[in-house]
């Protein structure tokens, strides 16, 4: 049963237009998330995260927006730009001291020239 | 350059086989996780060490699956016996434990079982 769910597979944009990613997550107690960025043969490095207590976080070219009554979150790139094509994971945490961070399935942003 | 070093960065071995994945995190990071990336499940954590402890392997096969850390330059992933369906990439990453921004990946360890 997957928590956290990245239901596109995959995202085509344009260079310059914006690039949205979404995630839901079924769990109530998660109260912190994450953006991971990842290049083939490269492990994921972190992009940006936001706390339960906001409801948007920017960073740059990179925004990420938290809707906690619809259990949803969305990763904006403006504008995109072709060194952004990776695949992107959204991941979730409840507060927990432990560090575990539960990842959804990635979805591969491709920006065309 | 610090950076997380796993070995190796790929292995094909044969169903039965024992398969050790090795990871040498960052100098310093007391924090080290094991991941698995396939695409049916996407990034599932398999085992959680703090200062060399084992916190967390509750997502880890233990009929099969054993993680170590034999010393703090050293975390191990072992396999045995293996399967096929146990053919994906295997990330360490490593971390200071203040936040999870710290936590750096390695470039992982692609396992084909055939």
């Amino acid at each position: 049963d997957q928590q956290v769910k990245q239901n596109s597979p995959s995202l085509s944009v344009q260079e310059g237009r914006i690039s949205i990613l979404n995630c839901d997550y079924t769990n109530s107690m998660f109260d912190y998330f994450l953006w991971y960025k990842k290049y083939p043969a490269e492990g994921p490095t972190f992009l940006i995260s936001i706390s339960s207590i906001k409801d948007k976080n920017e960073d740059g070219r990179f925004t990420v927006f938290l809707n906690k009554s619809a259990k949803h979150l969305s990763l904006h790139i403006v504008p995109s730009q072709p060194g952004d094509s990776a695949v992107y994971f959204c991941a979730a945490n409840d507060g927990g001291s432990n560090y575990k961070l539960t990842f959804g399935k990635g979805t591969l942003l491709t920006v065309n020239p | 350059d610090a950076r997380v070093t796993q070995t190796p960065r790929h292995k094909v071995t044969e169903m039965g086989q024992e398969v050790t994945m090795r990871c040498q995190p960052i100098l310093g990071h007391n924090t080290v996780f094991w991941y698995r990336q396939t695409m049916m499940q996407g990034l599932e954590l398999l085992a959680y060490f703090r200062n060399r402890a084992p916190l967390d392997d509750s997502g880890m096969p233990k009929d099969r699956f054993s993680a170590e850390m034999p010393d703090a330059t050293l975390a191990t992933l072992k396999i045995q016996p293996s399967e096929p369906r146990d053919s994906a990439v295997y990330f360490c990453a490593s971390g200071s434990g203040t936040s999870y921004t710290e936590a750096f990946f390695g470039q992982g360890t692609r396992l084909t079982v055939v």
